[in-house]
């Protein structure tokens, strides 16, 4: 079974600063991988996605994600961080499509809450 | 194109009770996911519906069940309510079977059960 960790449960960064939010994953086979972000009361926003190709992916609001097979990891980065970053974020893996069955669910971290400091 | 609708999204039960969620997709879109979302265990996977047929079912016991209609908009119930069912019910959308296709989700269905 697919599994991801995401080893922090808060980061804290100045604005205008980088921001790093980790995720390591396991899966069998090659991965769909994802971030998610959570503003409060509200639902799971789309931020972007790798499925092959080019390791860096540039997703929305500025986030881009780098997939390192090596070290089966798939970081969360922004070169500046925003106050209004600030929200909890969600990596996800999904194994690709020559997994059947149960084992093709989306599977969650336990999320990391940002809060980045103006 | 409007999003991903939930109703309703607020909703109060006593245990023993039973309750149905309401999960609208976005146009054109076949599958349907729900999870739960707790601050203990964080997001599950309950189950994902394609055209109308249950593809994947989470952990979970059999008083969750759902269905999806011919229009793809979708159903949850739980029967025999317990506390520990008290939880934010997300239903997400997406064009294909989840996998590469990135899923989008609706505010969620906050459940209090007393």
């Amino acid at each position: 079974a697919q599994s991801v960790a995401q080893p922090e449960d808060q980061v804290n960064v100045a604005e205008g600063n980088p921001l790093t939010v980790k995720c390591t994953y396991s899966v069998s086979g090659n991965p769909y991988l994802f971030w998610y972000v959570q503003y409060p009361n509200r639902g799971l926003q789309f931020l972007l996605k790798y499925i092959t190709g080019d390791n860096l992916v540039k997703g929305s609001y500025g986030f881009e994600a780098e997939f390192n097979k090596s070290q089966t990891s798939f970081h969360l980065k922004k070169p500046s961080a925003l106050v209004s970053d600030s929200a909890l974020y969600f990596c996800a893996v999904n194994p690709d499509g020559r997994s059947s069955g149960s084992a093709r669910q989306l599977t969650f971290g336990s999320g990391t809450q940002l809060t980045v400091l103006p | 194109k409007a999003g991903v609708t939930q109703t309703p999204r607020y909703l109060i039960k006593t245990r023993g009770q039973q309750v149905t969620l309401s999960c609208s997709p976005i146009s054109g879109h076949r599958s349907v996911s729900w999870y739960q979302q707790t601050p203990g265990q964080g997001l599950q996977f309950l189950f994902e519906y394609f055209s109308e047929t249950q593809r994947n079912k989470g952990n979970f016991p059999g008083r969750f069940s759902g269905r999806q209609f011919s229009n793809s908009r979708s159903e949850m119930n739980v029967s025999t309510l317990e506390l520990g069912d008290s939880a934010l019910y997300l239903c997400a959308s997406s064009f294909g079977q989840p996998g590469a296709y990135e899923q989008y989700f609706g505010p969620g269905t906050r459940l209090t059960v007393t």
